[in-house]
């Protein structure tokens, strides 16, 4: 069973175009965290939203924690190619031992 | 900079075989984790230790243990591979986590390949 539901699974544009990546759960998160992977490589952090209702922005990265802290979402604006890569959302549900139930990560390409 | 190092980027092995896959921090972090990971079905936490000597299991332990027998070094171990544990390995540590959450850094993964 997934705890975080993260959609969608592909998303292929124009270079320019804006997207939205959502992230969502029926359990409540003490933080939401955001990586980035590119291929050959581990995930890397992006952002870490905190506060329910919290925006974080990241230059044309926008990311934002919902207020009940179930559900967040990244938004891109005018995408790069250089923006091409997996994009992880993870949960932390306040262990002591830094458990993160990651999503299933939406796949990102962006075309010149 | 945090680094985690993993032992090797690529491994072939044959069924039945013994495989271990070695990962290292240098930043002192208490807790490490091993994950797989596969195409749609993102990264599946099989092992995690937040100390020396302990471990707790993910949500895949079957077919895997792990050793932790010093701060830094984080061993996964496949005691006779199986060609569904083909697949991308990815190690990871992180601090205790504060009230912030706690960042997770990873290694540049183990592409395994068992025939």
């Amino acid at each position: 069973t997934q705890l975080l539901e993260q959609s969608p699974q592909f998303l292929s544009i124009q270079e320019g175009e804006n997207l939205t990546v959502y992230c969502n759960s029926s359990s409540v998160f003490s933080s939401l965290q955001w990586y980035r992977q590119e291929p050959g490589e581990g995930p890397v952090l992006l952002v870490t939203v905190v506060t329910g209702g919290e925006v974080k922005k990241l230059k044309r990265l926008t990311f934002q924690f919902g207020d009940a802290r179930k559900d967040s979402s990244l938004h891109i604006t005018a995408a790069q190619p250089g923006d091409t890569g997996l994009y992880l959302c993870a949960g932390d549900r306040g262990s002591t031992l830094g458990r993160l139930y990651f999503g299933r990560g939406t796949q990102l390409t962006v075309w010149p | 900079d945090v680094k985690v190092t993993q032992s090797s980027r690529y491994l072939v092995k044959r069924t039945g075989e013994k495989v271990f896959l070695e990962c290292v921090q240098d930043m002192d972090h208490e807790n490490m984790f091993w994950y797989r990971q596969d195409p749609g079905l993102g990264l599946r936490l099989i092992y995690f230790s937040y100390d020396v000597k302990m471990k707790e299991k993910g949500d895949i332990p079957e077919g895997y243990s792990v050793s932790r027998e010093k701060k830094e070094r984080f061993s996964l171990i496949l005691e006779s591979a199986s060609t569904n544990q083909t697949s991308m390995y990815l190690c990871a540590s992180s601090l205790i986590p504060g009230l912030a959450g706690t960042e997770q850094f990873f290694g540049p993964g183990t592409r395994l390949t068992v025939l």
